[in-house]
């Protein structure tokens, strides 16, 4: 079985920094994907970036971007000039290859942005 | 293009009774998928469909159940309601099921149920 762990229950940063969330997993598959999820206080789960475990590249979307290590199973999160739209718990995922839509998620990181 | 929506957004219902969710996925999308959300166990998979078939399961009693209508429509049964069952549940829609490249998931914003 996989297990994800996130060791950050809460995190702040201060609009316009730079902040990392860290995620660790577990697993002995091979071909997987990993994800961060959003979660504002609207509940909807927002996917934020996704990383397929075959990929060296590391994931990037605009502000957000990931520091993939699979050798170390490392998976984490670096938010650039946070914005207060950005505080949410975050969540970090895994799905082994082929099996739909079955995620694992860690217990979350509270992000506070603050002024 | 409309989102991911369930309803109702809030339930109320005591134990014993059973109650049903109802999902209605993005338009054209064929997989549905169930996670439970409680502050003690935190998110968890229940069960995906896939043109009316469950193709996969999580580790939850047989008192949840659901199922996928034609039109890729799902709902989420729980008989016997327990105290323990108060949770945000929350739905998941994509393509195929989350595994294609680039393909992504997207997820309503739950039904959160209470138990009394």
């Amino acid at each position: 079985a996989q297990t994800v762990t996130q060791s950050q229950p809460e995190m702040s940063v201060q609009e316009a920094e730079t902040v990392t969330l860290s995620c660790t997993y577990d697993t002995s598959e091979n071909n997987y994907y990993l994800f961060w999820y959003k979660q504002p206080p609207s509940r909807q789960m927002i996917l934020v970036i996704r990383q397929e475990a075959y990929k060296q590249q590391n994931a990037t979307e605009n502000r957000f971007s990931v520091n993939f290590q699979k050798a170390a199973k490392s998976f984490s999160l670096k938010i650039s000039d946070s914005q207060l739209g950005d505080t949410a718990m975050y969540f970090c995922a895994f799905m082994k290859q082929r099996t739909a839509s079955k995620l694992t998620f860690g217990t979350g990181t509270r992000l506070q942005v603050t002024l | 293009k409309a989102g991911v929506t369930q309803t109702p957004r809030y339930l109320i219902k005591t134990r014993g009774q059973q109650v049903t969710l109802s999902c209605s996925p993005i338009s054209g999308h064929r997989s549905v998928s169930w996670y439970q959300q409680t502050p003690g166990q935190g998110l968890q998979f229940l069960f995906e469909y896939f043109s009316e078939t469950q193709r996969n399961k999580g580790n939850f009693p047989g008192r949840f159940s659901g199922r996928q209508f034609s039109n890729s429509r799902s709902e989420m049964n729980v008989s016997t309601l327990e105290l323990g069952d108060s949770a945000l549940y929350l739905c998941a829609s994509s393509l195929t099921g989350g595994s294609a490249t680039n393909e992504k998931l997207f997820f309503g914003s739950g039904t959160q149920l209470s138990v009394l």
